[in-house]
């Protein structure tokens, strides 16, 4: 099937420092790709929806400003997490959908940990 | 989207068949139903998908009665590596392709 990869799998920053996670799907082309976050014992919370070439659409209470998505080709869209603070420690989860508009069948990337100290 | 409820947990043993039952009374006609499987610090991985009656695959069936308000996903002799967190969710065709997880079902296999 198809393989979306993220990197770094886990980062450690310092406070206040940023933090750039890249998504990609390997082998397909994804004008969407969707970035979640998981606190440890809790289901993914979607964040937002990236669209190669446009602005990103972001969910009710998460700040764009803090969580700058770029989706700058159809196989990559990156999530900066800016001025990080500890409770922005979390496990991120990107994916992308298999066929554009027509199932519901996503490719998840690994997960990227973040520990903000 | 549509809000799914599952347990929280359910318990097995090693060889026995499980089925974890989903609600969704407030299905969309155009909602397809998905479940996806989650091990711990791992991204979820696409199970099954179905829209309507039994979609089997090789490694689960998907039941969804005629009014379609719940669907079972029925895991066949499950295996310790089968505990997981398993996740059902609702979607359409339609362009945003949006996913919104509920609490999930936390399956713990025993030997």
């Amino acid at each position: 099937g198809a393989v979306v990869s993220q990197h770094p799998s886990w980062v450690i920053c310092k406070s206040g420092t940023s933090v750039k996670i890249e998504c990609r799907s390997l082998d397909f082309q994804a004008t969407t790709m969707f970035w979640y976050r998981q606190f440890p014992k809790q289901s993914l919370m979607l964040m937002a929806t990236s669209n190669e070439g446009s602005k990103a659409t972001y969910e009710q209470g998460v700040e764009k400003d803090k969580f700058l998505i770029n989706h700058a080709s159809l196989t990559l869209s990156t999530l900066t997490v800016t001025s990080a603070h500890p409770e922005d420690s979390s496990f991120y989860i990107c994916s992308a959908p298999s066929v554009a508009g027509v199932t519901y069948e996503q490719y998840f990337g690994p997960g990227t940990r973040l520990t903000v100290t | 989207l549509a809000k799914t409820t599952q347990p929280i947990s359910m318990d097995s043993y090693e060889g026995q068949e499980v089925n974890i039952t989903c609600s969704h009374n407030n299905i969309a006609t155009n909602d397809y139903i998905t479940w996806y499987q989650q091990f711990p610090s791992q991204g979820p991985r696409f199970i099954i998908q179905g829209y309507k009656t039994k979609v089997t695959n090789e490694v689960a069936s998907l039941f969804i009665p005629a009014d379609r308000k719940s669907s079972t996903l029925s895991l066949p002799r499950v295996s310790l590596s089968d505990t997981a967190v398993y996740y059902c969710l609702l979607g359409g065709g339609g362009a945003t392709n949006k996913l919104i997880f509920g609490t999930g079902t936390l399956l713990a296999v025993q030997p």
